[in-house]
């Protein structure tokens, strides 16, 4: 679920290995997710979105899964590099139907470390 | 692209004192902002919404009176930290919504590293 409070799980891999992250939502009533990317010392970066009519979205080495059944979305990085390690959190938008986002509600995040 | 830039990128400051964030729309405007706070190795806790001519919104649990909140332009919001104490030591990370009135993604200022000593 969209939990805060809690401390980040951690993933590390090698720089070229492909990386998954996952994050998990409650509301089954939720269509719209977004992934964003925060460097150390450094606000959230947009990485890509999806909304629930779809099961997957590429965008330029990243992918995204999400899976309603079971109330769970994925990023994953191809080709993994030194550059790309930074915490990763799932948001939600509370305005998903409107035309702005409204207030964003975040998940857990990951912290992902790439060893060269 | 989109910028927010946030004024100071740290502060520290002693304890019952206060602080003033500054959040910053460079290039576009924004009717409404947030501000988040993230403690370490913690995910962003959303604080409250800042809108352009009223009253800010607070989340529950997020005490109105300590965290002042001013959003005197479509461009410019201020987070006031009142009476700070070490407890409040925290990253503050605010962000703006664009006014286009299209699907858009709000735009993440750096963060204000906050120490109080």
């Amino acid at each position: 679920g969209e939990s805060v409070g809690l401390h980040l799980p951690t993933l590390s891999v090698q720089e070229g290995d492909n990386s998954i992250i996952n994050c998990a939502y409650s509301n089954s009533a939720s269509d719209y997710f977004i992934w964003y990317k925060q460097e150390s010392g450094k606000g959230p970066q947009f990485i890509i979105d999806i909304r629930s009519n779809m099961d997957k979205r590429q965008g330029q080495r990243v992918t995204v899964l999400l899976n309603k059944t079971v109330k769970h979305l994925s990023l994953q990085i191809a080709a993994t590099q030194p550059g790309d390690s930074a915490v990763y959190f799932c948001a939600e938008p509370t305005n998903a139907g409107g035309t702005s986002y409204g207030k964003l509600t975040f998940g857990q995040g990951t912290i992902l470390t790439v060893h060269p | 692209g989109a910028v927010v830039s946030q004024h100071p990128s740290w502060v520290i400051c002693k304890s019952g004192t206060s602080v003033k964030i500054e959040c910053r729309s460079l290039d576009f405007q924004a009717t409404t902002m947030f501000w988040y706070r993230q403690f370490p190795k913690q995910s962003l806790m959303l604080m409250a919404t800042s809108n352009e001519g009223s009253k800010a919104t607070y989340e529950q649990g997020v005490e109105k009176d300590k965290f002042l909140i001013n959003h005197a332009s479509l461009t410019l919001s201020t987070l006031t930290v009142t009476s700070a104490h070490p407890e409040d030591s925290s990253f503050y990370i605010c962000s703006a919504e664009p006014d286009s009135g299209n699907w858009d993604t709000q735009y993440f200022g750096p963060g204000t590293r906050l120490t109080v000593l």
